[in-house]
Formats: structure tokens, C-alpha cells, sequence
């Protein structure tokens, strides 16, 4: 199973970058690194996904190294709502076990 | 968001009620999920359908009950709860199961929040 790790929390001030670290050290040859937003009281939102090396959308960038035994999500110049817990999923049936994730609080 | 809705968003009921909560998806997705979150805890999954076929099963308790008769529905059948079963009841659909990278992405309703008394 690729478990993954992250850290508990970040904190962070208004128009920084942010980038939030995850380790995947058994990650499989075909499993995909996912990352989902939550917000208190809703469902994960669906981030960013990718394979290997960079992916980009409008929203957040995911750096993902040549081994792939980890992965940093990107946000760019974060603003108070973006404060929420964000997950790092990685591989099949792990798709499914979100974890604690990271809680962001971002200060004004 | 209206690709996932879920019926009701908020729902209180005593320990001997029956009730049902009603998840529809409106993606085409094939794969459609059960998750529950207590206060302040991580999402645990319950179950997991694949084209209409239960394909994971949690080892959730007998008192919870899915049921999905087509893939744009997903009903949660609730009898006998405990006060601890109160939580955040969410639904989410994906496109492919789960293993299937890059379409198996995950879209999550907004959730019934659940109160037993």
C-alpha cells in the first residue's frame, strides 16, 4: 500500500506561496498522486492530479521528482480562503484513504 | 457544484427511525462512494460501488445500508443509529473505479449532516 505523509499543518501569510510536501515512498508504477481541497462542513474538492514531473492548472501547480516518492503541491499567492485541509492521495485503492491531510491556515 | 447532489442536507432522527439518504450524480461517472466524517476526524470510507456493483464494503455496521439501483444513484439506508453514528454523511462519483489513474478522480456532494439523538 503507498502510504503517504504530510505534514499536520502550515500556516502562511496572504500573497505567499505555498508548497505543501508529500512522501510516497512505495508508490507503484501506475498509481497517479491526487490532491483534494476541504473546506469545514464539505465535501473534498478535487485539485490537481498528475503523473511525473509538473502539472499546472489554474488553479495550483504539482511538482512530482523522477523517483515519484514524492510530490509538492504549489499554490501561488494564497489568499484567506484558502484556508482548508488538503489531502494527498496517491494509487488505486488509496485513492480512497484520505488521512489527516494538511490543515493550511493562511493569515491575514 | 451540481454534478453530485445529495437529499437531505441535514437530517435528525432518533435512535429507532428509519431513514435514507439519497446521493444522484448528474457526470456519467460508473463508480459512486460512501464516506463518513465525525467532527474533527479524517474521512472513512464505507463503501464503494463499480458499475452498480458494491466492490468495497468497509466493514461498515449492519444498522447502515447501501443500495444502488443505477450508476446516477446511491441511496444510504439508516435503521436503529447510534448517537455516534451522528456525522457528516458525504457522497462522491468518479468516472472509472478506483485504480484506474487519471479517471478515477473523485467528485464529492456536499453532504448530509446527520444527527441521532
Amino acid at each position: 500500500l503507498a502510504k503517504t505523509t504530510q505534514p499536520i499543518s502550515m500556516d502562511s501569510y496572504e500573497g505567499q506561496e505555498v508548497n505543501i510536501t508529500c512522501s510516497h515512498n512505495n508508490i507503484a508504477t501506475n498509481d497517479y498522486i491526487t490532491w483534494y481541497q476541504q473546506f469545514p462542513s464539505q465535501g473534498p474538492r478535487f485539485i490537481i492530479q498528475g503523473y511525473k514531473t509538473k502539472v499546472t492548472n489554474e488553479v495550483a501547480s504539482l511538482f512530482i521528482p523522477a523517483d515519484r516518492k514524492s510530490s509538492t503541491l504549489s499554490l501561488p499567492r494564497v489568499s484567506l480562503s484558502d484556508t482548508a485541509v488538503y489531502y494527498c492521495l496517491v494509487g488505486g485503492m488509496n485513492n480512497l484513504f484520505f488521512g489527516t491531510g494538511t490543515r493550511l491556515t493562511v493569515i491575514p | 457544484e451540481t454534478g453530485v447532489t445529495q437529499t437531505p442536507r441535514h437530517l435528525v432522527m432518533g435512535m429507532t427511525n428509519k431513514k435514507s439518504l439519497k446521493c444522484e450524480q448528474h457526470l456519467g461517472h460508473n463508480a459512486m462512494y460512501w464516506y463518513k466524517q465525525s467532527a474533527k476526524k479524517p474521512l472513512e470510507l464505507m463503501f464503494v460501488y463499480s458499475l452498480e456493483e458494491r466492490v468495497e464494503n468497509n466493514s461498515v455496521p449492519s444498522r447502515f445500508s447501501p443500495e444502488c439501483p443505477n450508476s446516477s444513484h446511491l441511496f444510504l439506508h439508516l435503521h436503529t443509529l447510534q448517537p455516534e453514528d451522528s456525522a457528516l454523511y458525504l457522497c462522491a462519483s468518479s468516472l472509472s473505479p478506483p485504480g484506474t489513474g487519471g479517471t478515477d478522480t473523485q467528485y464529492f456532494g456536499p453532504g448530509t449532516r446527520l444527527t441521532v439523538l
